[in-house]
């Protein structure tokens, strides 16, 4: 069955601690790997696509990478406006729906 | 440019009542997509839309809801009879095209089912 698993489940960290966040996923033909923020009382918000092994892709404080079996998301020197809750989801091959991870739930205290 | 719009923004109804929620998707996108989240569990695909078809309904949970998407603009999702573990948040989104592309999503509706 196909699976997406988030890590921590939640994360404190001090403005400009460094962190990565874990996606591991099990799907049987990968089509794409997506990377969503979501703000209290709001809808996932887009941040990355990724299609393939070995890619990486990065915005402002945010790099995501992609191997075979997991997505990382690293926060580099984080401010208290990155704390959210970050959405993974996978889609797979002959379907356009998303498998979604519970999310982390990140907060960033100055 | 407007995002994607979700009528009511939250809605508490009783057990056995009809509900029937709303999304406007962004204008020109021809996929539109069902999402919910119940309480403490990850977001969960209901269905999705290409234009007025429905292309992919296998997360539907049973025949107590009826999507909608005449003239291929707005849809409704309606949950007639109501049940308790309807609660949660219905979220819409939208896309230009299929495939692994960006997915726009709305604010989401909060069902509460009492």
């Amino acid at each position: 069955e196909d699976q997406v698993t988030q890590s921590p489940e939640a994360l404190r960290l001090q403005e400009g601690e460094s962190s990565s966040l874990n996606c591991s996923y099990t799907v049987s033909g990968l089509r794409g790997l997506f990377w969503y923020r979501q703000d209290p009382g709001k809808g996932p918000e887009f941040l990355f696509t990724l299609y393939s092994a070995g890619e990486e892709k990065e915005k402002e404080r945010l790099k995501a990478t992609l191997t075979k079996k997991e997505s990382f998301l690293h926060i580099t020197a984080p401010k208290p406006e990155d704390s959210a809750t970050y959405l993974c989801a996978v889609q797979e091959y002959n379907t356009d729906k998303l498998i979604f991870g519970t999310g982390t739930r990140l907060q960033v205290f100055p | 440019e407007a995002g994607v719009t979700q009528f009511p923004s939250h809605s508490v109804i009783e057990k056995g009542q009809t509900v029937t929620l709303r999304c406007d998707p962004i204008s020109g996108h021809d996929n539109l997509y069902w999402y919910r989240r119940v309480m403490g569990k990850e977001i969960k695909f209901l269905l999705h839309f290409v234009k007025e078809s429905k292309q992919d309904e296998s997360g539907m949970p049973n025949n107590r809801f009826l999507a909608e998407r005449t003239g291929g603009t707005y849809s409704t999702l309606k949950v007639q009879p109501a049940e308790l573990e309807d609660s949660g948040v219905y979220f819409c989104a939208s896309s230009l095209r299929t495939g692994p592309t960006e997915a726009f999503f709305g604010q989401g509706t909060r069902l509460t089912v009492v």
